[in-house]
C-alpha cells in the first residue's frame, strides 16, 4: 500500500486569510495527483487533475502546484471565505489505482 | 442530472449476513470503484473495475466482492467474511483512458454491524 500523507490535519483560519495544505506522495510510478474537495453531507468534488512536474492550476482564489521529483503538491487558497469550509483531500494515481491521503479539515471563521 | 447513485444511505447488518450495496451512474463512464473509510484514515481502494465483466482487486478487497453485468452498475457485496466491515463507503466513477480524469463519487453509504 503505497503511503499519502497530508498535513496539517486540521486548520482554522480566519475569514480573508490565505491559507496552503500539503500532500506529500512516493516520486515513483508516478501517473497523476488528483485534488478533491469534500464538503459535510455531500460528496467529494473534484477540484484539480496534475499529471506533469512544475504543473500549476488554478481555480478562481483556489490554486495547485506539483513537483513530482520531490514528491509533494500544495494547495492554497487565498482570502478563505466561509464556503471554503470543507475536507480537502489528494490523490496519487498509480497505473489504475488510486490512493488517498486523509485528508486536512479547513474552518473558515466568519 | 447525471451522477451517481449510492443506496441505501445507512445500512445495518447481522453478524453472519451477507450484505448488498448498490451503485448506479449515468455519466456513461467505463471505470467503477468501491473505497472504504474509516476513522483517521484515507480512503483505500477495495475494487475497481475498467469495463463490463471484468474487475480488479484493490488493496484491502478481502471479504468483499463485486460485480459488473452492466456499464451502469457496480454492486459491491460485504460477505460475513469481512470481520470488521463496519464503515462508509465510497462509490465513484471516471472516464476511462487518459490521466486527467477525475473521479465522481456517490455520497456513500454507511455500514453498521448490529
Amino acid at each position: 500500500i503505497l503511503n499519502v500523507e497530508q498535513s496539517p490535519q486540521s486548520l482554522h483560519v480566519q475569514e480573508g486569510d490565505s491559507t496552503n495544505f500539503t500532500c506529500s506522495f512516493p516520486s515513483s510510478n508516478f501517473y497523476a495527483l488528483h485534488w478533491y474537495r469534500w464538503e459535510t453531507a455531500k460528496s467529494p468534488e473534484a477540484l484539480f487533475v496534475m499529471t506533469l512536474n512544475g504543473d500549476e492550476k488554478k481555480k478562481g482564489r483556489i490554486s495547485a502546484t506539483l513537483n513530482t521529483k520531490e514528491g509533494y503538491s500544495y494547495l492554497y487558497i487565498k482570502g478563505s471565505q466561509p464556503e471554503d469550509s470543507a475536507t480537502y483531500l489528494c490523490a496519487f494515481r498509480s497505473g489504475n489505482q488510486f490512493y488517498f491521503g486523509t485528508g486536512t479539515s479547513l474552518t473558515v471563521i466568519p | 442530472d447525471g451522477g451517481i447513485t449510492q443506496s441505501p444511505k445507512y445500512l445495518f447488518r447481522k453478524e453472519g449476513q451477507n450484505v448488498t450495496l448498490s451503485c448506479e451512474q449515468n455519466l456513461n463512464h467505463d471505470a467503477m470503484y468501491w473505497y472504504r473509510q474509516d476513522p483517521g484514515q484515507g480512503l483505500r481502494l477495495i475494487y475497481y473495475s475498467q469495463i463490463v465483466n471484468d474487475f480488479q482487486k484493490g488493496d484491502i478487497a478481502e471479504g468483499y466482492s463485486v460485480s459488473r453485468e452492466k456499464k451502469e452498475s457496480f454492486p459491491l457485496t460485504v460477505t460475513s467474511a469481512q470481520k470488521n466491515p463496519t464503515a462508509f463507503y465510497l462509490c465513484a466513477s471516471s472516464i476511462q483512458g487518459g490521466l486527467v480524469q477525475p473521479q465522481h463519487f456517490g455520497d456513500g453509504t454507511r455500514l453498521s454491524i448490529l
